[in-house]
């Protein structure tokens, strides 16, 4: 099975503008987790889609939301972008049982200028 | 919410040595307790995960351990190579869900040969 991807793989956007992120998961995978890296706080949880609904979510603020279609690809959008969302941006998606085992993709690279 | 602790932040062995690295979780609910390798540049990969129904699991040179009742677990890499070096995560789940994972800060393990 293909992996996980995600496009783009890089970005550079400038402080103000939105971003887009796309993340196709493993065929059979329903759902769809976004984390944001950085070396300062690390991994962080952003929220995760199944079915086409947010089931969870993290701590960051209303700028950051998502999407999931119904082939189970999902969008992340950042508007009004800021210096400190330059980051690393991973998709994880996991298998339809609840075993919450969750495979990542190669991560889009955001730089805010 | 859940928050994980990660030690220590590096750590230098020697080839063939072992390597331990630990975690602390808060959430008393958590029982899933992934294992992530993040090589430079490359996505983080499973290498191991527990539940909380076992105490310890192993896979070859890998074995991860947990303490409920302390709210810890460990990560042991026994013989070590040059190729093991890479950054370690350690994750939590928390909210009660699989497909939410809070994650330590990581630990950077150098092999030398």
């Amino acid at each position: 099975k293909a992996g996980v991807t995600q496009t783009p793989r890089y970005l550079i956007k400038t402080r103000g503008q939105q971003v887009t992120l796309s993340c196709s998961p493993i065929s059979g995978h329903r759902s769809v987790s976004w984390y944001q890296q950085t070396p300062g706080q690390g991994l962080q949880f952003l929220f995760e889609y199944f079915s086409e609904t947010q089931r969870n979510k993290g701590n960051f603020p209303g700028r950051f939301s998502g999407r999931q279609f119904s082939n189970s690809r999902s969008e992340m959008n950042v508007s009004t972008l800021e210096l400190g969302d330059s980051a690393l941006y991973l998709c994880a998606s996991s298998r339809p049982r609840q075993d919450g085992t969750q495979y990542f993709g190669p991560g889009t690279r955001l730089l805010v200028l | 919410g859940e928050n994980v602790e990660q030690h220590p932040s590096t750590l230098s062995v020697q080839e063939g040595d072992s390597a331990v690295i630990k975690c602390t979780y808060s959430d008393s609910a958590s029982n899933y307790f992934p294992w992530y390798k993040q090589e430079l540049g490359k996505r983080p990969q499973l290498i191991i995960d527990i539940r909380s129904n076992v105490g310890e699991k192993k896979d070859q040179r890998i074995a991860v351990t947990l303490n409920k009742t302390a709210k810890h677990f460990s990560l042991h890499i026994t013989e070590t190579q040059p190729e093991d070096s890479a950054v370690y995560f350690c994750a939590a789940n928390s909210g009660g869900s699989n497909y939410k994972l809070t994650f330590g800060k990581g630990t950077l393990l150098t092999v030398n040969p």
